[in-house]
C-alpha cells in the first residue's frame, strides 16, 4: 500500500532555531499534501495544504512566515518551523491523498520539542 | 464542512466485536464517510470508507444507515492492538479536499 515517510520522528531544538520536517511519498505521486499539528490529548488540526509547484494554502491563524512549506516535487513536501519557541512544541503530521485506495495516507509524525 | 458526532470513549473486551457509532445528520449527497484510527504517538491510519453501501475490508466493516445520517464502524474481534482513537470524518469527492478531524472515540480494549 501507499507509504508516506516522515522524518525525523523526534527532534529537540533550542529556542530561536529552525527545524525542517520532510515527508516523502514512497510509491505514489502526491500532488497535494496536508500538514497537521496535534497538541497533547487533542485532535489533529490542519495547518496548511501543500500543492506541488505552487504556494501552500494556510489555515486561519497559522503564520505562513513561521511555518514554511515547500512542495518542490511530486514526492516531497517539507515543513520548516522557523525561529521555534516552546509553544511550537507539538506533534506534526503530514498526509497525502492516495487515489488508488480512495483514502489518505499519513506519515508517522514528528515530535518537536523546543527547549 | 458537515460535522460528525462520536462518543468520547468506549470500552470493549478482547476478542469481542466492537461497534463504534457516528452521527452525521448534515451529510451531503457527495460526502464520503471515512474512518481513520490513531494509535498512541503515531500518525492516523486509514481504516475504511464508504458512500452508501456497507463496506468490508480486512480491518473492519462499515455499516451505513439508509438515510446516511449515521454509520457504524465494526471491528469483528477486538484485540489489544485495536486500542486507539477512531475518527469518523466526512469528505467531499475532490482530490484536494482535506480531512477535518473531530474529537474521535477513544477505544479501550480490556484483556
Amino acid at each position: 500500500g501507499a507509504v508516506v515517510s516522515q522524518h525525523p520522528s523526534r527532534v529537540i531544538c533550542k529556542s530561536g532555531t529552525s527545524v525542517k520536517i520532510e515527508c516523502r511519498s514512497l510509491d505514489f505521486q502526491a500532488t497535494t499534501m496536508f500538514w497537521y499539528r496535534q497538541f497533547p490529548k487533542q485532535s489533529l488540526m490542519l495547518m496548511a495544504t501543500s500543492n506541488e509547484g505552487s504556494k501552500a494554502t494556510y489555515e486561519q491563524g497559522v503564520e505562513k512566515d513561521k511555518f514554511l512549506i515547500n512542495h518542490a516535487s511530486l514526492t516531497l513536501s517539507t515543513l520548516t518551523v522557523t525561529s521555534a519557541h516552546p509553544e511550537d512544541s507539538s506533534f506534526y503530521i503530514c498526509s497525502a491523498w492516495d487515489s488508488r485506495k480512495g483514502g489518505y495516507t499519513f506519515g508517522s509524525g514528528t515530535r518537536l520539542t523546543v527547549v | 464542512d458537515a460535522k460528525t458526532t462520536q462518543p468520547n470513549s468506549m470500552e470493549s473486551n478482547e476478542e469481542e466485536p466492537v461497534h463504534l457509532p457516528c452521527n452525521h445528520s448534515t451529510i451531503s449527497g457527495t460526502d464520503y464517510i471515512h474512518w481513520y484510527r490513531q494509535l498512541p504517538s503515531q500518525g492516523p491510519e486509514y481504516v475504511i470508507h464508504g458512500l452508501t453501501s456497507n463496506v468490508n475490508n480486512r480491518m473492519a466493516s462499515l455499516a451505513i444507515a439508509e438515510d446516511r445520517k449515521s454509520s457504524t464502524l465494526i471491528l469483528h474481534r477486538a484485540t489489544l492492538r485495536d486500542a486507539a482513537v477512531y475518527y469518523c470524518i466526512l469528505r467531499g469527492n475532490n482530490a484536494g479536499n482535506m480531512l477535518t478531524f473531530g474529537g474521535g472515540t477513544r477505544l479501550m480494549v480490556k484483556p
